[in-house]
Order: C-alpha cells, then structure tokens, then sequence
C-alpha cells in the first residue's frame, strides 16, 4: 500500500535541543497532519496544514506545508522529556473526495535528560 | 466530551473466533475510520465510512466487515480471528470535509 517516507525513522537527542523531521512523497497532497503517539495511546492531533507554503505553530511545534505540495516538515524547539514519542505525517491525497489519509511510518524520538 | 471512545482495551482470541470492536465519537462527526498499527508501520486504514449509510473498502480490509450503527457507532467484526490479525486497532472519525481526523485509545488484539 502507499505510505509517506517518513525521516529519520528514529532520533536520540539531548534535552534543550530543536528538532527536525519530515514527510516526503511522489503525490501531491492538499492537507498534512501531523500526530503524536505517546505508548499504549491513540495518536492525537498537533497540528494540521491546508495550503502549500503554509507555516503553522503550536507552542513549541512548527510545522510546513511544502511548496512542492509533496513534502512537510515538523520542528520542535527546545525539546523536553515529555516529548518522547512517535510522531506521524499524515497527508491527504488531492481528488481524494472521501478524505482517506495516507500516514507515514513515524519517527521515534527520545529525549536524553 | 469523551470524543472517540473504543471498547474493549485490550482482547485474546483463538485462531477461528470471532469478535466485535466498537467505537463510538460524540463529536457528531460525519466519517469514521478503522485502521490497524503493527510495529515499525504506519497506520493501515482497514475500512471507512464516509457518512451515515455508507462503508467502503481501505487499504487491507480481508478478513474484516464494518456495521455504520448510526452516525456516533461504528463497529468492526473479525468473523474468524487468524494469528495475522494481531494488531493494535485504532478507531477515528473526522467531520465532513478535508479536515482532522481525532484517534480513539486503541484496542489491542492477540490472536494465538
């Protein structure tokens, strides 16, 4: 089945540290999302982009839309121990009329006090 | 609001049981989604139901069937479990339109 490539797969970082991960795809997509999924939980929602070029943020989150339209990327400032997790892309295709998302595999990311 | 509720948490079944896995959102959301999570994958939508009335097939739906209860349920059946099928699945809905989908807790299934 299709997915996004998702980088890196997985990131060991020192806390204090940014952060950066990205989503990349042969199609074009019309809206990204990206989640975390803390272990044994659903994943929930950070932040959702609907236009290329479009920078959105949530607190210390930031995330793009590609100009492209086939790629989107997540930072995260001044990463904290309760940013462990595994964060996905997911990202709908365009003429995509009921809304199926395609998601990525997901970067694991582990914050070292 | 609980949002997207799944019950059971956590299930074991023998090769060739069945089973049903609820969800249900009070977000009065149009569609909702079924997928499954294995290690070092992505989500898989298994079935969807763009509205009330309507299901379609996603992208791994065999040996699954999916019930549109009303607009707040939608339930997924394992007619005869296989050790395959041992998955973490993941309950989602998403109002009409291209916007967020919000998850539920999960279900983890063991099939042996």
């Amino acid at each position: 089945g299709q997915q996004l490539n998702q980088s890196p797969q997985s990131m060991f970082i020192q806390e204090g540290e940014d952060v950066s991960m990205n989503c990349t795809s042969s199609s074009i997509f019309n809206t990204w999302l990206w989640y975390k999924q803390d272990p044994g939980e659903g994943p929930v929602l950070l932040i959702a982009l609907y236009k290329a070029g479009e920078l959105t943020s949530n607190g210390r989150l930031t995330a793009q839309f590609g100009i492209t339209r086939k790629d989107s990327f997540l930072n995260i400032s001044a990463s904290i121990p309760s940013d462990v997790g595994i964060y996905f892309c997911a990202g709908q295709l365009t003429g995509s009329g009921t809304y199926k998302y395609i998601f990525g595999t997901g970067t694991r990311l582990k914050v070292l006090a | 609001n609980a949002g997207v509720t799944q019950t059971p948490k956590f299930q074991v079944l023998k090769t060739g049981q069945s089973m049903t896995l609820q969800c249900a959102q009070d977000m009065n959301h149009n569609s909702m989604y079924w997928y499954r999570q294995d290690p070092g994958m992505g989500l898989r939508l298994i079935y969807y139901s763009a509205s009330e009335g309507t299901t379609d097939k996603g992208e791994v739906p065999n040996g699954y069937n999916v019930s549109r209860l009303n607009k707040r349920e939608f339930s997924l059946r394992l007619e005869s479990a296989a050790p395959s099928q041992t998955s973490v699945y993941f309950c989602a809905s998403k109002a009409g339109g291209p916007y967020e989908q919000y998850f539920g807790p999960g279900t983890r299934l063991t099939v042996t």
